[in-house]
């Protein structure tokens, strides 16, 4: 059973539009965090978010996190190639990752 | 700076063989995890090691076994290989098993059953 839902499943955008992708679930997270992998390689940390309603930003990349603990949203702003891959998010109260949002960059 | 190893980085077994997964850290960490990622459906954790001496069952651990062989590594065996278990499996650790604490991954095994 997928306890983390990610939306959407693909995402296919231009170099320089934004982009958002989601994670949600019906119960609350005690945090949350959100990886990145390339083909061929394993995922890698990006950010853990803890608090309710916690923004955390790196580089061009925006994570929210739900006031209720229940969503957490990841922004990417003016998207480059190299941001290419999928995104995972991952509870550690669940021990679980979500289903994960392939973005594909093109230039 | 190795990180996690995985061998083998690739394998094709027959139904019904027998094989063993490795997997070692240097970073002089507690916890390490096993998952398995097919398309559509993320990482899925198998077993998990929480600290040397302890192994627990994760989301799928049938057809699996583990072990905890000292605080470096961990293994994955399958005793008798299925096509469902096609897979590519990655193993990760963690200095513990905690909210704030990054998985470290290696890069996968790619396992292929006829």
């Amino acid at each position: 059973t997928q306890l983390l839902e990610q939306s959407p499943q693909f995402l296919s955008i231009q170099e320089g539009e934004n982009l958002t992708v989601y994670c949600n679930s019906s119960s609350v997270f005690s945090s949350l965090q959100w990886y990145r992998q390339e083909p061929g390689e394993g995922p890698v940390l990006l950010v853990t978010v803890v608090t309710g309603g916690e923004v955390k930003k790196l580089k061009r990349l925006t994570f929210q996190f739900g006031d209720a603990r229940k969503d957490s949203s990841l922004h990417i702003t003016a998207a480059q190639p190299g941001d290419t891959g999928l995104y995972l998010c991952y509870s550690w109260g669940k021990l679980q990752f979500g289903a994960g949002t392939q973005v594909v960059v093109t230039p | 700076n190795a990180g996690v190893t995985q061998t083998p980085k690739f394998q094709v077994l027959k139904t019904g063989q027998s094989m063993t997964l490795q997997c070692a850290q240097d970073m002089n960490h507690n916890s390490m995890y096993w998952y398995r990622q097919d398309p559509g459906m993320g990482l899925r954790l198998i077993y998990y090691s929480a600290s040397e001496g302890t192994t627990d069952k994760g989301e799928v651990p049938n057809g699996y076994n583990v072990s905890r062989l000292n605080k470096r590594e961990f293994s994955l065996r399958l005793e008798s290989a299925a096509p469902s278990q096609t897979s590519v499996y990655f193993c990760a650790s963690s200095e513990y098993p905690g909210s704030n604490q990054p998985q470290h991954f290696g890069d996968g095994t790619r396992l292929s059953i006829l």
